[in-house]
């Protein structure tokens, strides 16, 4: 069966510090990966996904981006965050065409 | 105007009884729908997909309605454990990007 890990688990960080969140999806190949993020109390919102090694689709201009150094491992960073960059931050995987997503366990960031 | 919009609720529901809620969408293109569950400060978990002659879970029912752009859930016999967030998800091409709605907060209580 596949699961899709997050770490850290939750983060306190300074702003103007960098951010580095990973994902890893296990019993699957080829998989679309996907950030999101959840601000307190509003809907998620697509940040980034990828359909393959190095093929990175921003949705949203931020001072984020991502990579995907391997099948299935997918990072989310930033060089400098601010304090807007505080949420819950999710990695889902998917087959791709109009099938289902599954979540990761998410990373809670507060930017202080 | 939203993508995909709900009613954030709450609605609080009496255990055992039955409650519906609707969602709408704008892109009359879409061609899939789910329902996702999320649990306070949980990661969403899939709840069930919606296909167009609506389907059945156990206790949970979907309906599709294209022509007017809405999604339906309706839980039966509802269960103290029922108490979520219900988010409608609505995908609008072949990339799986998913439009995702704030969610209807439901209640039940004993």
């Amino acid at each position: 069966s596949q699961t899709i890990h997050q770490w850290p688990a939750t983060l306190v960080q300074p702003v103007g510090s960098p951010l580095s969140l990973e994902c890893t999806v296990e019993g699957t190949s080829n998989p679309n990966l996907y950030w999101y993020r959840q601000a307190a109390g509003r809907g998620l919102q697509l940040l980034f996904y990828s359909v393959g090694i190095g093929q990175i689709s921003s949705e949203v201009p931020q001072n984020l981006s991502a990579s995907r150094p391997q099948d299935r491992q997918f990072i989310l960073s930033s060089k400098k965050l601010l304090l807007s960059d505080s949420g819950f931050y999710l990695c889902a995987w998917g087959t791709g065409g109009n099938n289902e997503q599954f979540f990761g366990p998410g990373t809670r960031l507060t930017v202080l | 105007r939203k993508e995909v919009e709900q009613d954030p609720g709450p609605f609080n529901v009496p255990e055992g009884a039955t409650v519906a809620f609707n969602c709408t969408y704008s892109n009359s293109a879409s061609q899939s729908f789910f329902w996702y569950r999320q649990d306070c400060r949980k990661e969403p978990k899939l709840l069930m997909s919606v296909y167009s002659s609506g389907n059945e879970d156990g206790r949970f029912t979907a309906q599709l309605n294209r022509a007017s752009q809405y999604i339906s859930l309706l839980i039966r016999d509802s269960k103290l454990s029922d108490s979520a967030t219900y988010l409608c998800v609505v995908m609008g091409d072949s990339w799986g990007k998913l439009q995702f709605g704030a969610g209807t907060q439901v209640v039940v209580t004993p």
